[in-house]
């Protein structure tokens, strides 16, 4: 099925540095959520937007959706050993019946580096 | 809040054999339930879609006599495998929806293992 653009795929850096990601899409879509997935577990949301040019914050993190809809970014700051995991980007799209569907980025991969 | 459970965590079954896989909303109700399957390296997979009460909707190339899902009740839903084989093995996740919300929260996970 169809899938956001993700990148970068994978990155290496050092603790404290500052992280950024994005997804870019074709399609415009109603909310944009952001989720974490450690090994062996399943994705824990972080963050979800629901307007364009929304700028939203949790902790470290902030997201913001694009104006047109079709794009969205995470950033970390001052990163941890902890933040090591998989990130996802994720659309909501009404697939019919109100099932709201999301289509998923392929994830960025995150390493930190003590 | 919005905790969602998956069990077992990890079941391993011979080949031909089937297995139950159950996703419970512990303190939400659950009109949507989604079922995924993920690869190693790879992204989630949406397997069916399934509401509280009606039948699961299931995505193309999902064998829907193969993926029993069921949907009884508003904090729970099932996955069944049957006549399990080798190449079923895989993650498979489950998340719900609550009604008039776009998020979904996602299970931990069940690791599934067919020799």
């Amino acid at each position: 099925g169809q899938q956001l653009n993700q990148s970068p795929q994978s990155m290496f850096i050092q603790e404290g540095e500052d992280v950024s990601m994005n997804c870019t899409s074709s399609s415009i879509f109603n909310t944009w959520l952001w989720y974490k997935q450690d090994p062996g577990e399943g994705p824990v949301l972080l963050i979800a937007l629901y307007k364009a040019g929304e700028l939203t914050s949790n902790g470290r993190l902030t997201a913001q959706f694009g104006i047109t809809r079709k794009d969205s970014f995470l950033n970390i700051s001052a990163s941890i050993p902890s933040d090591v995991g998989i990130y996802f980007c994720a659309g909501v799209r009404d697939s019919g019946a109100g099932s709201y569907q999301l289509t998923f980025g392929k994830g960025t991969k995150l390493s930190v580096i003590p | 809040g919005a905790v969602v459970s998956q069990h077992p965590s990890r079941v391993i079954c011979k080949s031909g054999t089937s297995v139950k896989i159950e996703c419970r909303s512990l303190d939400f109700q659950a009109t949507t339930m989604f079922w995924y399957r993920q690869f190693p390296k790879q992204s989630l997979m949406l397997m069916a879609t399934s509401n509280e009460g009606s039948k699961a909707t299931y995505e193309q190339g999902v064998e829907k006599d193969k993926f029993l899902i069921n949907h009884a009740s508003l904090t729970l839903s099932t996955l069944t495998v049957t006549s399990a084989h080798p190449e079923d093995s895989s993650f498979y996740i489950c998340s719900a929806r609550e009604g008039g919300l776009y998020e979904q929260y996602f299970g931990p996970g069940t690791r599934l293992t067919v020799t």
